[in-house]
C-alpha cells in the first residue's frame, strides 16, 4: 500500500487566514482525493485532484474556497481559504491503489479555526 | 454523490458479544467497501465486495453484500477491545469513493 504523508498534522488558525495542507505519496498514483471529516462525522469528499488539470469539486465545494494543486503524480496541496470556525475539521488526503479499487489515507490534518 | 446510510450510528457492546453494522442504499451499488477508523486515526481499507450475495470472512469479521446489491453488513463475532473504532462502508462510483455515515463501536471490557 502507498504511504501518504500530510503536513501540517495539526494547526490552530486565525479567522480570515488561509492554510495550505501538503500531501506526499511515496509512489506515483493515478487519483488523489481530499476529504473533510468533522469530529464524530463521516468523510465528505471535497474534490478529486487531477494531475495537470483543474480539480473536480463535489457539490457544495468551490475552487475559490478550496484551491487544489496537483503538479505531479505524487504530490498535492489543498488550501483552505478565508477560514471561519465552521472550517474546523480534519482534512484527509487519499490516493487510489494501483488497481483503483481502494484508497489509502494520510494521517489527516486537524485544523482548528479561532 | 449519494450518501449511503449506516445503522446503528453508535453501538456499545460488552467484550465477547457480537456486533453488526448495516449499510443501506436506495439505489443499486456497483460495489461496496468497508473501512475501519480507530479513534484519532485515519480510515483503513478492510475489504471490497462486488458480487450479488457475496460473503467474505476475515478472522472474526464477516462481510456480506445483499442479493439486490442495495445493502451490506459487517458482523464481528466475539468482539475484542481492539475492535473499537468507527466502521464505514463506501462505494466506488466512477473514480470517486463515497463514504457511508459510519457506525461507532465501543467495546466495554
Amino acid at each position: 500500500s502507498a504511504v501518504i504523508s500530510q503536513k501540517p498534522s495539526r494547526d490552530i488558525c486565525q479567522r480570515g487566514t488561509s492554510l495550505t495542507i501538503q500531501c506526499q505519496v511515496d509512489s506515483q498514483v493515478t487519483m488523489m482525493f481530499w476529504y473533510r471529516q468533522q469530529p464524530g462525522q463521516s468523510l465528505t469528499l471535497i474534490a478529486t485532484a487531477n494531475q495537470g488539470s483543474e480539480a473536480t469539486y463535489e457539490s457544495g465545494f468551490v475552487i475559490d474556497k478550496f484551491p487544489i494543486s496537483r503538479p505531479n503524480l505524487t504530490f498535492s496541496t489543498l488550501t483552505v481559504s478565508n477560514m471561519s470556525p465552521e472550517d474546523s475539521s480534519i482534512y484527509l488526503c487519499s490516493a487510489d491503489s494501483p488497481s483503483g479499487n481502494t484508497i489509502y489515507f494520510g494521517e489527516g490534518s486537524w485544523l482548528t479555526v479561532v | 454523490g449519494q450518501q449511503v446510510m449506516q445503522i446503528p450510528q453508535y453501538q456499545h457492546v460488552q467484550e465477547g458479544e457480537d456486533f453488526t453494522t448495516y449499510c443501506n442504499s436506495s439505489t443499486t451499488l456497483s460495489n461496496i467497501q468497508w473501512y475501519k477508523q480507530r479513534p484519532g486515526g485515519h480510515p483503513v481499507f478492510l475489504i471490497q465486495l462486488v458480487k450479488s450475495g457475496e460473503v467474505k470472512k476475515q478472522k472474526r469479521l464477516t462481510f456480506q453484500f445483499g442479493e439486490a446489491k442495495k445493502n451490506s453488513s459487517l458482523h464481528i463475532t466475539a468482539t475484542q477491545t481492539t475492535d473499537v473504532g468507527t466502521y464505514f462502508c463506501a462505494e466506488l462510483t466512477g473514480n470517486q469513493f463515497y463514504f457511508g455515515t459510519g457506525t461507532s463501536l465501543t467495546v466495554i471490557p
